[in-house]
Order: C-alpha cells, then sequence, then structure tokens
C-alpha cells in the first residue's frame, strides 16, 4: 500500500508527559500533513511540512521529517488532557503527471491521562 | 476569513431511501473541494473531489455520486443507500494542491 501507516495505533500517557507519534510511507511525497481529530468531529489541520524541509514547529508541537527513512514523527510536549484525540497524517503523493493525491493513514489515538 | 458548513450533523436513513448531504464554503472562490468517508476506526477514505463547478472526479466505483452545482457548493447523493454506505462523511476544501486541507464538522449516516 503507498498509504504507509501511523505508529502505534493507541497511545495512552499521563498529563504533562510527551507523546510521540510516527508515520511512515513507501513512496516520495511532495509533503505531509498532520492534523487532529476529536471524537465525532472534523479533522483540524496542524502542521504541513514540505519535502525539503526536516523541522517545524508550532507551539508545544514538533514535527520531523526523514525523507531517507520515509519516514515523520509528530511530537507533543507537556500533554494536556485537552490533547487527546486521534492524530493523521497525510502524504501527498504524485499520482501521475500533474495529478496529486491526498492519503491519510489511519490514525494513532491519543489518550491523555489527567 | 473562510468557513465551511456540512449538514445535517447525523442521519438515519432506511436501506433504498435517496440521500443528499450539502457542503457550502464561505470567504472564499473557487477552491478545490472533498469528500470524504471514514470507517470506524479507520482512515479517511477520498471519494470524490472537483476543481471547479460541473467538475467532479470519482476516486472509487460506489454508490454514491456528487455534484458542484455552485462554485462554493458541493453536494453528495445516492438514489438508493445500501447498509454498507454508513459511516462518517466529511466534507473539505483547499485551495491547491499544496496546501492543507480544511474539514467540515461531519455528517454521521446511519442506514438501517
Amino acid at each position: 500500500s503507498q498509504q504507509g501507516e501511523e505508529d502505534p495505533q493507541a497511545l495512552s500517557i499521563q498529563e504533562g508527559e510527551n507523546a510521540t507519534m510516527n508515520c511512515s510511507y513507501k513512496t516520495s511525497i511532495n509533503n505531509l500533513q498532520w492534523y487532529r481529530q476529536n471524537s465525532g468531529r472534523g479533522l483540524v489541520h496542524l502542521i504541513l511540512i514540505r519535502s525539503n524541509e526536516r523541522e517545524k514547529h508550532s507551539g508545544r508541537l514538533r514535527v520531523t521529517l526523514d525523507t531517507s527513512k520515509k519516514s515523520s514523527s509528530l511530537l507533543i510536549t507537556a500533554s494536556r488532557a485537552a490533547d487527546t484525540a486521534s492524530y493523521f497524517c497525510a502524504r501527498l503523493l504524485n499520482s501521475g503527471g500533474s495529478n496529486y493525491k491526498l492519503t491519510f493513514g489511519k490514525g494513532t489515538l491519543l489518550t491523555v491521562n489527567p | 476569513s473562510q468557513t465551511i458548513h456540512q449538514w445535517p450533523a447525523t442521519l438515519v436513513q432506511p436501506v433504498g431511501s435517496p440521500l443528499s448531504l450539502e457542503c457550502t464554503v464561505e470567504g472564499t472562490s473557487n477552491p478545490n473541494l472533498y469528500w470524504y468517508r471514514q470507517a470506524a476506526g479507520r482512515g479517511l477514505q477520498l471519494l470524490f473531489y472537483s476543481v471547479g463547478i460541473g467538475q467532479i472526479s470519482s476516486e472509487v466505483p460506489q454508490n454514491l455520486s456528487a455534484s458542484r452545482p455552485q462554485d462554493r457548493q458541493f453536494i453528495l447523493s445516492s438514489k438508493k443507500l445500501l447498509l454498507s454506505d454508513s459511516g462518517f462523511y466529511l466534507c473539505a476544501w483547499r485551495w491547491d494542491r499544496g496546501s492543507p486541507l480544511h474539514f467540515g464538522n461531519g455528517t454521521r449516516l446511519t442506514v438501517t
């Protein structure tokens, strides 16, 4: 599958701890995006990292991209109970010619216990 | 600022009944529009996308169809629902292929 996977499927931590989620893919990407989804709601975009970038930060979020290993990670520092959600990575792939497809994985369910 | 509206939030329909889900975007023009479906505990499956009025691309063969009658309106339809059409349907928009998606709050469809 070209989708790749998020890892782990589920993660449970205590408030204040850091959470790391990983995303792997199999074909070259144009960019990689991380999204968050609260239960029963739509997805919210967190960070977009381009293929020529290695690291991006946004508040307590840090995303890294290793194109040689075809992997990305999302780090949430000093987690809070409100960070409890599912986190998805989405890979923008060239599907032929000028066509680009954004492909989502199955996500990581993060639970932050107060 | 841009906003996306999707309705209804929940829907229970019998097998064989028609379906119409509507999505509208405000505050932007000529957006790329998308319909995704999310099964329980699964990732998102792209159903349809549109780069302009009347332009619809289908990603997977299915019992559903989509239409874009106006620049900022995207409609997901079915003439006869199947049990397998149950799921969480999400509408999204973005400016171009390099920009992030902005999602609506979704419609939970249960076909009984």
